[in-house]
């Protein structure tokens, strides 16, 4: 398999485009988790999924971000408008039942 | 509150020195426990894990960590760093009552860097 991918690598727009970022679980995984990675707060979950239903978006900072998954293959990340505190690497992963997960590369996004 | 703390946000050994990263958590019960690593511009990789029964855990690349319940430990080691190991280490936690490994809480993270 080849591991969590996520598209794009990098992300460079303008403060009020939307910005969409991709993930294609492991085949199989039935759980898919949004992680995102700053300097100020580290790695927090945002949003995670269950056999493509979400479970928790507790960790969602503002209505401006949103998670689908419309199907066991794929994933996505919203941001609508973006602002430069977005700015961040976005992780996404994926896990069967009872073990560990397996993140994708990241997305860095800027915005500008 | 839940949490993970490193204490030490940057290291510096020499190679083939010994290593140990600290990592204490703040948890109702034993958790699930995790050392990634993460090499520049990359995602995040699993050293070795802890869901339960031994206590001194195996992991990847020669790295073992210990779990200390009376200390609310786990510690990551190696006993000869290599140059290649220069990366930054998290350690995380997860809930048992979840049945999956993926809903994390991370420590901040400990910087290693290998002198030649």
């Amino acid at each position: 398999d080849a591991g969590v991918i996520q598209s794009p690598r990098h992300e460079v727009t303008e403060m009020g485009q939307e910005v969409t970022l991709r993930c294609k679980p492991i085949s199989g995984h039935d759980y898919l988790f949004w992680y995102r990675q700053t300097m100020m707060r580290g790695l927090e979950l945002l949003i995670y999924f269950n056999n493509n239903v979400p479970i928790d978006d507790s960790g969602m900072p503002e209505d401006r971000f949103s998670a689908k998954m419309p199907n066991a293959s794929f994933s996505t990340l919203k941001i609508q408008p973006s602002e430069p505190r977005d700015s961040a690497v976005y992780f996404c992963a994926s896990s069967p039942s009872y073990t560990e997960a397996f993140f994708g590369q990241g997305t860095r996004l800027t915005v500008v | 509150a839940q949490s993970v703390t490193q204490p030490d946000i940057h290291i510096t050994v020499s190679e083939g020195a010994s290593l140990e990263l600290r990592c204490n958590y703040s948890y109702g019960a034993t958790p699930y426990l995790f050392w990634y690593v993460q090499s520049p511009g990359q995602g995040l990789q699993l050293l070795l894990k802890y869901f339960s029964g031994d206590t001194l855990v195996q992991g990847i690349k020669g790295f073992e960590a210990e779990f200390k319940r009376s200390q609310s430990s786990f510690n990551l080691r190696k006993p000869s760093v290599h140059w290649s190991d220069a990366a930054e280490y998290f350690c995380a936690v997860g809930d048992p009552l979840f049945n999956q490994g993926g809903k994390l809480i991370f420590g901040q993270g400990t910087e290693l860097s290998v002198k030649p």
